[in-house]
Order: structure tokens, then C-alpha cells, then sequence
């Protein structure tokens, strides 16, 4: 069965901290992305990913470092967390002849 | 950039009735689709729909692109399609996706 995989469900980070959310897909797509839900808006790109090392830049990726080391894996790291960066964040794959993501239950992420 | 506008914000039913979603959006180059989360958090994709009507059990998706609008109808609504609906219009290429703020549905008993 199709599935993205996340880890960790939810994590507490200190402010200019470290963060490395990871992500895993099963699925053999080749694309991968990662986006960030803050409370009552929509989704937005940070970074994504069509091959394994390489990433690209989303809509908001400042503050943000994205790794594709395998095709299944997709991590996004956080060098110094803020506290503004306190948000839910989901991965997603999708296949090149496919327009529909298939996306993980999310990383809740609250930096203190 | 681009852009997806929702409405209602938020919308409350009785078990039963109908609802009707709407999206409207900047570009005309896109690849519309409707999402639902679970009040969890989960994200499923229920429509991929650049362009006319479809249909999945209870749901209806109408997109009309060169208007830049797409609505989608719930009928008979239950109480297990509370959530919120996000539409988001993908880049055709890189398949980014651009949301909006979503409805947030509830229907009630």
C-alpha cells in the first residue's frame, strides 16, 4: 500500500535549536515536497525535490535546508529554530504522471 | 504570485443537507484540486479537476477554467464529512501547489 511516512509526529525544539524532520515514501515517486500549515491558512511549498540530490526552493524556504540523500527519503532541517517556524508540517510524493499528492499525517512542531 | 480564494470561511449544516464550496483563482493554467482534512490533520485528495464535472459518490466537483472558478457540492451531508476543504491550483510542470485558506465544514446531528 501507498504511503509517506513522517517522523516525528510531534516535537518541542528550543529556540535556536537544531530541528530535522524526516520524511518516508514507499511509493516510488519522484517527486517529494514539503509544506508548512499554520493554524486556520493553507498549505505552503518549502522546498521539493523531482530527484534524489537534488532540492529546489518552494514559496517560503528561508530559514529552511531540505535534503534528498535516496529517492524515498526527503528531510527538511531547520539550522535555528524560531519561534515563528512553531507550525504543522506535511511531506507528500507524487508520481511525474500523476497530478494527485499523496500526503504523511504531518510533524507538529512547536519551537519554545 | 498565484493565488486561491475560499469561500465560505466556514459553513454549518444539519445532517442532510447540501453544501456548496467555492474556489476562485488567479491563473487560468491550472491544475485544480480539492483536498479534505481530517479534523486530525490527514490531507486525501478527493478531486483532481483542471476542467468540468466530476463526480465521487456524494461529491461533485465543477471547475470552469476560463472563468477561474471551481465549486464543490456535498449532498446529503453527514457528520463524518466534517473537516475543512482546501482547493490549490499545481504548477504543471513541478506540481507545486498553491492553497487556499479552506472551509472549514461542520455539520451537525
Amino acid at each position: 500500500e501507498a504511503a509517506v511516512t513522517q517522523s516525528p509526529r510531534s516535537k518541542v525544539a528550543v529556540t535556536g535549536g537544531k530541528v530535522t524532520l524526516s520524511c518516508h515514501q514507499t511509493n516510488n515517486h519522484d517527486y517529494m515536497y514539503w509544506y508548512r500549515q499554520d493554524t486556520g491558512h493553507g498549505l505552503r511549498l518549502i522546498h521539493y525535490s523531482y530527484v534524489a540530490d537534488s532540492t529546489e526552493k518552494g514559496d517560503i524556504p528561508d530559514g529552511y535546508k531540505a535534503s534528498r540523500p535516496s529517492q524515498e527519503n526527503f528531510s527538511l532541517i531547520l539550522e535555528l529554530a524560531s519561534l515563528s517556524q512553531t507550525a504543522v508540517y506535511f511531506c507528500a510524493s507524487r508520481d511525474s504522471n500523476n497530478q494527485a499528492p499523496l500526503f504523511g499525517e504531518g510533524t507538529r512542531l512547536s519551537v519554545l | 504570485g498565484q493565488q486561491v480564494q475560499q469561500s465560505p470561511a466556514s459553513l454549518v449544516l444539519q445532517e442532510g443537507e447540501n453544501a456548496e464550496l467555492q474556489c476562485n483563482f488567479s491563473s487560468t493554467a491550472t491544475r485544480l484540486q480539492w483536498f479534505y482534512q481530517h479534523p486530525g490533520g490527514r490531507l486525501v485528495s478527493l478531486f483532481y479537476n483542471p476542467s468540468g464535472t466530476k463526480h465521487t459518490g456524494r461529491l461533485t466537483s465543477t471547475t470552469v477554467t476560463n472563468e477561474r472558478r471551481s465549486s464543490l457540492h456535498i449532498s446529503s451531508s453527514q457528520t463524518t464529512d466534517s473537516g475543512t476543504y482546501f482547493c490549490a491550483i499545481g504548477d504543471t510542470n513541478t506540481g507545486k501547489l498553491t492553497f487556499g485558506d479552506g472551509t472549514v465544514l461542520t455539520v451537525k446531528p
